[in-house]
């Protein structure tokens, strides 16, 4: 089965430091998405991706944060200045064309953020 | 934000039916029920989902009730492999997926 990839899968960083968490979302889809979880708490939404715009963001979503589709296949979320409570886990996901029966999203593995 | 309900935690025997259930009153007719899944700190695994109609696929069961204010996911046979968080979400086709605390499944030897 298609899957998401996401790299690397763990990244230690220096508080204030910028780091670039990569995603290959699965080839045929178009619309991309990061997530992230906080140790012990819900999966939450950070902003969605389509067209080669942000289609939607959360609050969380702030000017720290950016993403980018560079290529055809890769998907970034870049954070300019992490923080010590930018640490978590960070999904990406993506889904195909859409369609009220299509909605599934698929999941990567998620990469593990730590910030000192 | 999460429009549902679900137990906090749960126990299954393996071999079992798990029946995890989902109460989601305040859901609006255009808006569907989505079970997924996350297996330790693993991304989310998609299970099942559906509008008004019981659907079922090769990994599990969805039975929503006739006002659609509660729903159930089975598992038909769990294996300890199913040990997960379940997370029911209500939404709209379109719109963004939003996680709530889901039932921790233990499933038992």
């Amino acid at each position: 089965e298609p899957e998401v990839t996401q790299t690397p899968s763990h990244q230690v960083t220096q508080m204030g430091q910028e780091v670039i968490l990569r995603c290959v979302p699965i080839s045929n889809h178009l619309y991309f998405y990061w997530y992230r979880q906080i140790l012990g708490q819900k999966v939450e939404f950070l902003v969605s991706f389509y067209n080669n715009e942000i289609s939607e963001k959360s609050e969380i979503f702030d000017d720290q944060f950016s993403v980018e589709r560079p290529d055809g296949s890769n998907f970034t979320l870049k954070i300019r200045s992490t923080k010590l409570e930018d640490s978590a886990m960070y999904f990406c996901a993506s889904k195909s064309s859409g369609g009220v029966t299509n909605e599934k999203l698929f999941f990567g593995s998620g990469t593990q953020l730590s910030v000192l | 934000d999460a429009k549902t309900t679900q137990p906090p935690s749960m126990d299954c025997a393996e071999g079992r039916a798990a029946n995890l259930p989902c109460n989601h009153s305040t859901i609006s007719g255009n808006e569907y029920v989505y079970w997924y899944r996350q297996i330790h700190s693993q991304g989310p695994q998609y299970i099942i989902h559906g509008l008004k109609n019981n659907e079922t696929n090769e990994m599990a069961s969805l039975i929503i009730t006739e006002d659609r204010k509660s729903s159930t996911l089975i598992l038909p046979h769990a294996t300890l492999r199913d040990t997960a968080v379940y997370y029911c979400i209500v939404r709209v086709a379109g719109n963004q997926f939003y996680f709530g605390t889901g039932t921790s499944l233990t499933v038992i030897p």
